[in-house]
């Protein structure tokens, strides 16, 4: 079956790095994704990565798959208060269809 | 370039109301979908489409309905509204499935509270 979990919070101080982690079950997904959200708005793909991948970084994103454990993190370094928001992991899965499962997403919090 | 737009922003209906949730893009993108978003849950898959002519079911579909008459438009019906059916609502298109990495973009998301 196809379900995809995180935790609901997560709170740091500014210029440390955030880890927002999710898990999954349904091997069979292809790409997994991170979205963000911020208060009022629609959802921001910030990264993806194949499923053959290990790791994948973009500027301060930094992105680690371990497709044995079904366990994907989110690095955000030096998180800022702008990063405040709330992080989904989603999977899309093969079967075609505009088809992606979301997590419950963690809302991060990021103080002074 | 005008993405995913989503009409209207805020709606509060009685129960028993029908009412229709616009979405277009102006992107030429096949796949289309509408999610809910509820607190703790994350986001639900109602209804999506392949392309024009052609609509599937989510993991929520019940008491919704849509259609897909141009590649553009793809609307989300409430036939009959249900306090249950309050929630944050999010269309979405793409040009490929998300099981080929496409990038789906989403529409700001419609606001609707039913009493």
């Amino acid at each position: 079956g196809e379900d995809v979990e995180q935790s609901l919070f997560l709170s740091v101080r500014e210029g440390d790095s955030s880890v927002i982690n999710c898990t999954y079950t349904d091997s069979s997904s292809t790409y997994l994704y991170w979205y963000k959200q911020e208060p009022g708005a629609g959802l921001q793909l910030l990264t993806y990565i194949f499923s053959n991948m290990d790791m994948k970084q973009d500027q301060r994103l930094t992105v680690l798959l371990n497709k044995k454990d079904k366990h994907l993190s989110l690095r955000i370094a030096d998180t800022q208060t702008g990063d405040s928001a709330i992080y989904f992991c989603a999977e899309g899965l093969t079967g075609g269809g505009n088809k992606l499962t979301f997590g419950t997403g963690t809302q991060l919090k990021v103080e002074l | 370039n005008a993405g995913v737009t989503q009409t209207p922003k805020f709606q509060v209906l009685k129960t028993g109301q029908s009412m229709t949730l616009q979405c277009a893009q102006d992107m030429n993108h096949e796949y289309m979908s509408w999610y809910r978003q509820d607190p703790g849950m994350g986001l639900r898959l109602i209804h999506y489409s392949v392309g024009a002519g052609i609509t599937d079911q989510g993991e929520v579909p019940n008491g919704y309905n849509v259609s897909r008459s141009t590649t553009e438009d793809f609307p989300l019906r409430l036939l009959s509204a249900a306090p249950s059916q309050t929630s944050v609502y999010f269309c979405a298109s793409s040009y490929g499935p998300p099981s080929s990495g496409n990038t789906i973009y989403f529409g700001e998301g419609s606001w609707l509270t039913v009493v």
